[in-house]
């Protein structure tokens, strides 16, 4: 059990450049999340799916693609990547409500910079 | 909008003493209520959890409080040691999950 699996760890983008960050997990958890991390903010929530074929945007989905075309895998996609995406980003998986140990599992994040 | 304030956003203790760390939420269909620790380069890891029925939980040297009739919660932390050095969220959880901006708290030996 790997739990959410994310990659590339680290990713160094030109202005303008496009690329997917993977992430999958084998929880069987419907619902998957991506957050970007910045100092002093937080987490801050770019998208969301709650099951296969069903995706949501969050609070700062500007410039980002998702897709879940599987339980399994909820891959973010940077269209045209710019400096103020520079950024940690985590994938996140969450339990069901209710169950014991409800909650949020993070994958290991990928530092992106964007030059 | 709905929001999490978290504070303090530093903090800095003497290994040994208490670190109390609190948040205060605005959304009342908010009914769970983790704490997350996430240490250097690491991703954020569940270290405690409250429910809304209950007003405090404990696990060794780490307990939460929830006041829910004021919307906010603390997380303690007793006979601190340097390795409880770590940046800590908070988060509330109900219709949408919202997390705190964080606290990075540093153990001095």
């Amino acid at each position: 059990n790997a739990g959410v699996t994310q990659t590339p760890k680290f990713q160094v983008l030109k202005t303008g450049q496009s690329m997917t960050l993977q992430c999958a997990q084998d929880m069987n958890h419907e619902y998957m999340s991506w957050y970007r991390q910045d100092p002093g903010m937080g987490l801050r929530l770019i998208h969301y799916s709650v099951g296969a074929g069903i995706t949501d945007q969050g609070e700062v989905p500007n410039g980002y693609n998702v897709s879940r075309s599987t339980t399994e895998d909820f891959p973010l996609r940077l269209l045209s990547a710019a400096p103020s995406q520079t950024s940690v980003y985590f994938c996140a998986s969450r339990t069901p409500t209710g169950i014991p140990n409800y909650g949020y599992t993070f994958g290991s994040g990928t530092r992106l910079t964007v030059v | 909008g709905e929001n999490v304030e978290q504070h303090p956003s530093t903090l800095s203790v003497q290994e040994g003493d208490s670190a109390v760390i609190k948040c205060t939420y605005s959304d009342s269909a908010s009914n769970y209520f983790p704490w997350y620790k996430q240490e250097l380069g690491k991703r954020p890891q569940l270290i405690i959890d409250i429910r809304s029925n209950v007003g405090e939980k404990k696990d060794q040297r780490i307990a939460v409080t929830l006041n829910k009739t004021a919307k906010h919660f603390s997380l303690h932390i007793t006979e601190t040691q340097p390795e409880d050095s770590a940046v800590y969220f908070c988060a509330a959880m109900g219709f949408k999950t919202i997390f705190g901006a964080g606290t990075r708290l540093f153990v001095k030996a």
